[in-house]
């Protein structure tokens, strides 16, 4: 079975640009959260979506914005991209909410260089 | 505010000896705690979790031991292994799932 999948992998943008980056969660997961992990640092929340509504957000601008589709996939959006955007974006998925004992498992994330 | 802190940024150990990764917490609402391990170009991987209804959970070389009153977890790997050399994440949530909070993490080094 597929794990989660992240696209692109790998993207260099310019500073003011706007991003889009894709994710699709474990086959019968229901839950996708999103998180930003830069240099020397642990994960950061940044969303997280259940049946395509937003179930938690964390301490991020709102540059920053997600939706979930009808399939489970997500989307993160990043506007007017600063420097500091620079960072290693990751998807993680789940098949519990609402639950103790809801294990998130990652995709390989998108790392994202913005000059 | 950091809800879950890892205060050693490294650890480095000996092949065949027992790695201990300590992990402490803040917020008395998270019941459920998890250890991921993370390669380098990777995303992180999920390597075990504990519930607050338990102390001790062990899965093969890894064990998680839960201390409540103190807020505290640590992660026993034994033996250790050069394979294991990673940055271990500790993280947890409260009921609910609806955000999982991480470490900052530990870079485990394993010597042959």
């Amino acid at each position: 079975d597929a794990g989660v999948t992240q696209s692109p992998t790998h993207l260099i943008k310019t500073r003011g640009q706007q991003v889009t980056l894709r994710c699709s969660p474990i086959s019968g997961h229901k839950s996708v959260s999103w998180y930003q992990q830069v240099l020397g640092q642990g994960p950061q929340f940044i969303f997280q979506y259940y049946e395509k509504e937003e179930r938690g957000r964390g301490n991020f601008p709102d540059r920053f914005s997600a939706r979930q589709f009808p399939n489970y996939s997500s989307e993160l959006n990043v506007n007017a991209l600063l420097l500091g955007d620079s960072a290693l974006y990751l998807c993680a998925s789940s098949s519990l909410q609402g639950f103790s004992g809801n294990t998130i498992y990652f995709g390989e994330g998108s790392w994202l260089t913005v000059v | 505010d950091q809800q879950v802190k890892q205060n050693s940024p490294s650890l480095s150990v000996q092949e065949g000896r027992i790695s201990i990764l300590n992990c402490d917490y803040t917020n008395s609402m998270f019941d459920y705690f998890l250890w991921y391990k993370k390669y380098p170009a990777e995303g992180p991987t999920f390597l075990i979790s504990i519930s607050s209804i338990k102390d001790k959970n062990e899965d093969g070389r890894f064990t998680v031991f839960l201390n409540k009153s103190a807020k505290h977890l640590s992660l026993h790997i034994v033996p250790s292994q050069p394979g294991d050399s990673a940055v271990y994440f500790c993280a947890a949530s409260d009921t609910g799932g609806f955000k999982t909070i991480f470490g900052a993490g530990t870079r485990l080094f394993v010597k042959a």
